[in-house]
């Protein structure tokens, strides 16, 4: 089975603090994800990646960055969090080419900034 | 752009009815459609997809039906049990080059017993 593993699942924060999140996954997929899940808003794209050092924004960029240094872990920087960080992030890998379209998602990791 | 759009934010059903979550979207450039679901404390799964030369695809206990006409996407689910309870997503290719997904905004589907 395919295992898309999040590091911490809660974390809490203050304001100004720089926060990782890492991701990795197993199953040797090119592509890998980082979303936002907020109340109403569904997921949101923050960043993507589809290969090792390369990296794409998504819809929602602004205050994060990430880093690919190995294909199997992806990770979300926040340089300066803030309180409207508050949020569930989830990352993602898939298949490149959008075969099947099947994104594979870790369990995610809910931070609170304070 | 690509988007996707669910109507309900709630739906509640009893335990052995059918349910159907429904889903909009805004264009037709996509081919490909995929519905999540999320159950509490977890990430998102697969459930089922369907590409647009298709008007009907079945899995187990789901189906979904897509209507091209008026641009709308359904998710069935048969006999409806507590462990249907979930968070449901509609997606679609965030299209651009880009192998990721545009989500709905999510229908929380709630199993009255």
């Amino acid at each position: 089975d395919v295992k898309v593993t999040q590091s911490s699942r809660y974390l809490v924060k203050r304001t100004g603090e720089k926060v990782f999140l890492e991701c990795v996954q197993d199953m040797d997929h090119e592509n890998m994800f980082w979303y936002r899940q907020d109340p109403g808003l569904g997921l949101r794209l923050i960043y993507f990646s589809y290969d090792v050092k390369m990296k794409e924004k998504g819809d929602i960029p602004e205050g994060y960055s990430v880093s690919r240094e190995k294909k199997e872990r992806f990770s979300l920087i926040l340089e300066s969090a803030s309180t409207n960080q508050t949020s569930m992030y989830l990352c993602a890998s898939s298949l490149p080419g959008g075969l099947t379209g099947e994104l594979f998602f870790g369990e995610g990791s809910r931070l609170t900034v304070l | 752009g690509e988007s996707v759009g669910l109507h309900l934010p709630t739906l509640s059903v009893q335990e052995g009815d059918n349910s159907i979550i429904n889903c909009a979207y805004s264009n037709s450039a996509s081919d490909y459609f995929i519905w999540y679901k999320q159950e509490s404390g977890k990430g998102p799964q697969f459930i089922i997809d369907i590409r647009s030369n298709m008007d009907k695809r079945q899995g187990q206990r789901v189906t979904v039906l897509l209507n091209k006409t008026v641009k709308h996407l359904s998710l069935q689910i048969a006999a409806t049990q507590p462990g249907d309870s979930a968070v449901y997503f509609c997606a679609r290719p965030s299209g651009g080059g880009a192998d990721g997904l545009t989500f709905g905004k999510g229908t929380h589907l709630i199993i009255q017993p």
